[in-house]
């Protein structure tokens, strides 16, 4: 029953470095989506997957790049990381947002110093 | 420019009385409304949800009402458990697929 799963859950890096999270579901869902968390803003939307070989983004893009080869497969890259990106990062997939939602994985925990 | 507001951060309710979560929108073109809970080191799970053309939707101890008037709606969890001590997540889907949510509201039931 793996549902969602996001590698790795936590990171530390520094300003200027490079990572790549990685999100895989293995629920043949259709729809992938990358948010963060920051305390009193809830969860925003960063990029998204409405099918294999397809990306759109979300409300807070910048600095962030995705990608989807595979369909089960989720990329969130960060090219440069800023102080800024530190936050809690979810994945989630669904089939459709009709009344169901999303199903998240557990998050990654990323601190950039 | 937040779509969709929980102005309380927290709430502390007592073991077995009601707790109730708030949630306003500002778009009228929401066609469904959802209700996420995340415990600590998680990731949020679905919890209830409601249609914009209903105005109640429950489901054993959770109750979801809707105000489309008043663009709000709430949640209503009778009676409170120690275990509902969460972070709840209102959310607002649009016909995009997309999920707008809001800030979040920490719950602690007290035993």
């Amino acid at each position: 029953n793996a549902g969602v799963t996001q590698t790795p859950k936590f990171r530390v890096l520094k300003t200027g470095q490079s990572m790549t999270l990685l999100c895989a579901q293995d629920m043949n869902h259709e729809y992938m989506y990358w948010y963060r968390q920051d305390p009193g803003m809830g969860l925003r939307l960063i990029h998204y997957s409405v099918g294999e070989g397809t990306t759109a983004k979300g409300e807070v893009p910048d600095g962030y790049n995705v990608s989807r080869l595979k369909k089960q497969n989720f990329l969130l890259g960060l090219e440069s990381a800023a102080p800024s990106q530190t936050s809690v990062y979810f994945c989630a997939s669904s089939y459709w947002t009709g009344g169901y939602g999303y199903t998240f994985g557990s998050g990654t925990r990323l601190t950039v110093v | 420019d937040q779509q969709v507001k929980q102005n309380s951060p927290s709430l502390s309710v007592q073991e077995g009385r009601i707790s109730i979560l708030n949630c306003d929108y500002t778009n009228s073109m929401f066609d469904y409304f959802l209700w996420y809970k995340k415990y600590p080191a998680e990731g949020p799970t679905f919890l209830i949800s409601i249609s914009s053309i209903k105005d109640k939707n429950e489901d054993g101890r959770f109750t979801v009402f809707l105000n489309k008037s008043a663009k709000h709606l709430s949640l209503h969890i009778v009676p409170s458990q120690p275990g509902d001590s969460a972070v709840y997540f209102c959310a607002a889907n649009n016909a995009g697929n997309m999920l707008t949510f809001g800030g979040g509201t920490r719950l602690m039931v007290k035993p």
